[in-house]
């Protein structure tokens, strides 16, 4: 019964390369949602994505940030040509559905941009 | 979503109830509130949450006063791996919402 599984735990970027995460939902959870944790500070919302379907990313930044949720596999937040303002813990949360379901995290990944 | 304040930090003894408060007085009808904590940076863990009633699960109780203004998370016996940042959050019964984080109530549990 595994939770929410996010991989790598740690990245370590150098300025202009290319960050990717992932993050596999609980098992039967078809919801992705991505937050953003700057160094102290809260969690920000990111995108909301389901299977193939990009819901709500109001909470993107406009440029080198992008995320996928393909019909197999896990999901996928890509950040290009990173800076040393994208280092930050990166956390998924996932649910079963499309209502107001429990949103259950998963470790985080944390990016560190040198 | 309804805005949340917290106060920013409580202390607790081993073995004590914790008490953390929420003012939630702009909350709407069709919202919900939600407890989650963060421990040490690790990822938010859900605890609770609820509409209009009280709720108990096998972590915690969760008061709502009669108006929904207000709402008490109660850690019956807090240990000291309770220390965490804990959140109150409001949320629209609405398909997808988000969570919007604020800044929480770090708990502190002493021995």
């Amino acid at each position: 019964n595994a939770g929410v599984m996010q991989n790598p735990r740690h990245l370590v970027r150098r300025r202009g390369q290319e960050a990717r995460l992932r993050c596999s939902p609980m098992k039967g959870h078809s919801h992705v949602y991505w937050y953003r944790q700057l160094p102290e500070e809260g969690l920000k919302f990111m995108v909301y994505l389901q299977k193939e379907n990009i819901i709500d990313e109001s909470g993107m930044p406009k440029e080198r940030f992008s995320a996928e949720f393909p019909k197999e596999g896990p999901s996928i937040l890509r950040i290009q040509q990173v800076v040393r303002g994208d280092s930050a813990a990166y956390f998924c949360a996932s649910t079963i559905g499309a209502g107001p379901d429990t949103q259950y995290f998963g470790p985080g990944t944390r990016l560190t941009v040198l | 979503d309804a805005k949340t304040t917290q106060p920013p930090s409580m202390d607790c003894a081993e073995g004590r109830a914790a008490n953390l408060p929420c003012n939630h007085s702009t909350i709407s009808g069709n919202e919900y509130v939600y407890w989650y904590r963060q421990i040490h940076s690790q990822g938010p863990q859900y605890i609770i949450h609820g509409l209009k009633n009280n709720e108990t699960n096998e972590m915690a109780s969760l008061i709502i006063t009669e108006d929904r203004k207000s709402s008490t998370l109660i850690l019956p016996h807090a240990t000291l791996r309770d220390t965490a940042v804990y959140y109150c959050i409001v949320r629209e019964e609405t398909s997808g919402s988000r969570l919007t984080f604020g800044e929480g109530t770090q708990l502190t549990v002493n021995p």
